[in-house]
């Protein structure tokens, strides 16, 4: 059972292009979770979804920034003109249940660097 | 409010020597989960451990072993007879039950075993 799968694993774009970051979960998981990692700071939580579902953007900045995990396919991140401080790495988990149940864990994929030059 | 303290940045120990890495936690919560995550070179972040809050026993998993108080908000790690493959970040992250998907990390401890 291959784990998450995110790709591209390196993107590097100029200020004011748009990123695309997509997430391929874990066989049978309908649950994905993107974080992201400032340079030497800990994960940050973004966003919570489930196929076709926004379940908790409160992590999310509030503009040029968007999710979604469509019914067909990988979830997508997506950011528009992006700015230097948009530069840290992205990661996407996904889970098998909901969080309430007893055996809930997220698998992390291996992240996307994006670096905004 | 939530959060994770790590308070060593990092950590170098000789191959063999036994490490502690701290992780103090708050919250208000009764139901809550505590993880530890490790982020070799490499990047990704590997999955250690997960307890819930009404478990306090004690971990031990081959030369790991976690230390859960509840008392002092503390679920500490340990390495015995470390290795140079042990070398990463190693990040303690809590939950809680009524957002228990949203992990909350700390900042991470920067673990260098030299041989």
């Amino acid at each position: 059972n291959a784990g998450v799968m995110q790709n591209p694993r390196h993107l590097v774009r100029r200020r004011g292009q748009e990123a695309r970051l997509r997430c391929s979960p874990m066989k049978g998981h309908s649950h994905v979770y993107w974080y992201r990692q400032l340079p030497e700071e800990g994960l940050k939580f973004m966003v919570y979804l489930q196929k076709e579902n926004i379940i908790d953007e409160s992590g999310m900045p509030k503009e040029r920034f968007s999710a979604e995990f469509p019914k067909e396919g990988p979830s997508i991140l997506r950011i528009q003109q992006v700015v230097r401080g948009d530069s840290a790495a992205y990661f996407c988990a996904s889970s098998l249940t909901r969080p309430e149940t007893v055996s809930y864990e997220q698998y992390f994929g291996p992240g996307t660097r994006l670096t905004v030059t | 409010a939530q959060k994770v303290t790590q308070a060593q940045t990092e950590i170098s120990v000789v191959e063999k020597e036994d490490v502690t890495l701290d992780c103090v936690y708050e919250t208000r919560d009764t139901t809550y989960y505590l993880f530890w995550y490790k982020q070799p070179p490499s990047g990704e972040l590997v999955f250690l451990i997960r307890r819930n809050s009404f478990d306090e026993q004690n971990e031990i998993s081959g030369r790991y072993s976690w230390n859960f108080q509840k008392s002092t908000s503390s679920f500490n790690f340990t390495i015995t007879a470390s290795q140079v493959v042990d070398s990463a970040v190693y990040f303690c992250a809590l939950s809680e039950a009524d957002s228990s998907y949203k992990l909350i990390f700390g900042s991470g401890t920067r673990l260098l075993v030299r041989p």
